[in-house]
């Protein structure tokens, strides 16, 4: 089974800060890498799909790159609304596995 | 639009089985390509796939978990149904419904999720 390593596992910024969270695979999942949001008490929400791609209608200051084993997801500005756990979450040989989550905190 | 929508018991005892049925709205499981998952959530930790069913009745479980899952779908109710045997304490957790990417291999749509307690 593929293993997912995502870190840092907490981070607190500030507003207008770039926050980067980087997600590895224990083996190659070429593009097969996502990303989303969960807010406090709330069903996740897909940001970026397939390592790259936004999804329709979230914001441009939210971006991912990577492939292969090494994935980083990146805020360009932090917005109080981003405060937020985010998750990788992988594809490989018909199986999903989700990272450990990253919860994200303002300075 | 899709909608998706947990349902089930909210406590169950050790030992029992937990079924929880997920109804849709906005897309049929007969469509070439679509799929319905579970994912659970314990408090304050992270989300863990369990089974996903295909619209061919293809079956994909956790490995970990593989041989206490059981998920089935009924196309005429848009309806998945997730079955759990031999409960433990451990297995408290918010579950949530979700659905795949027709073409590809994200969650695109999740319902609001229902949280399951293991008590006795």
């Amino acid at each position: 089974d593929i293993q997912m390593t995502q870190s840092p596992s907490s981070l607190s910024a500030s507003v207008g800060d770039r926050v980067t969270i980087t997600c590895q695979a224990s083996q190659d999942i070429s593009n097969y890498l996502n990303w989303y949001q969960q807010k406090p008490g709330k069903a996740p929400k897909l940001l970026i799909y397939d390592a790259s791609n936004l999804e329709t209608g979230v914001p441009s200051r939210f971006s991912g790159s990577g492939s292969g084993t090494d994935f980083t997801f990146t805020i360009s500005s932090l917005q109080p609304e981003d405060i937020a756990t985010y998750y990788c979450q992988q594809y490989d040989n018909l199986l999903f596995t989700f990272g450990q989550g990253t919860r994200l905190e303002i300075k | 639009q899709i909608t998706l929508k947990e349902s089930g018991p909210t406590l169950v005892k050790p030992t029992q089985t937990l079924t929880l049925t997920c109804t849709f709205s906005g897309f049929s499981l007969s469509t070439s390509g679509v799929g319905v998952g579970w994912i659970r959530q314990p408090p304050g930790k992270a989300l863990e796939w369990l089974a996903l069913i295909y619209w061919d009745d293809d079956k994909r479980y956790s490995p970990s978990l593989k041989s206490r899952l059981t998920i089935t779908k009924d196309t005429s109710k848009n309806q998945v149904v997730l079955t759990m045997t031999n409960m433990d304490p451990v297995d408290t957790a918010t579950y949530y419904c979700a659905h795949r990417s027709q073409s590809d291999y994200y969650f695109d749509y999740w319902g609001q999720g229902t949280l399951v307690t293991v008590s006795s």
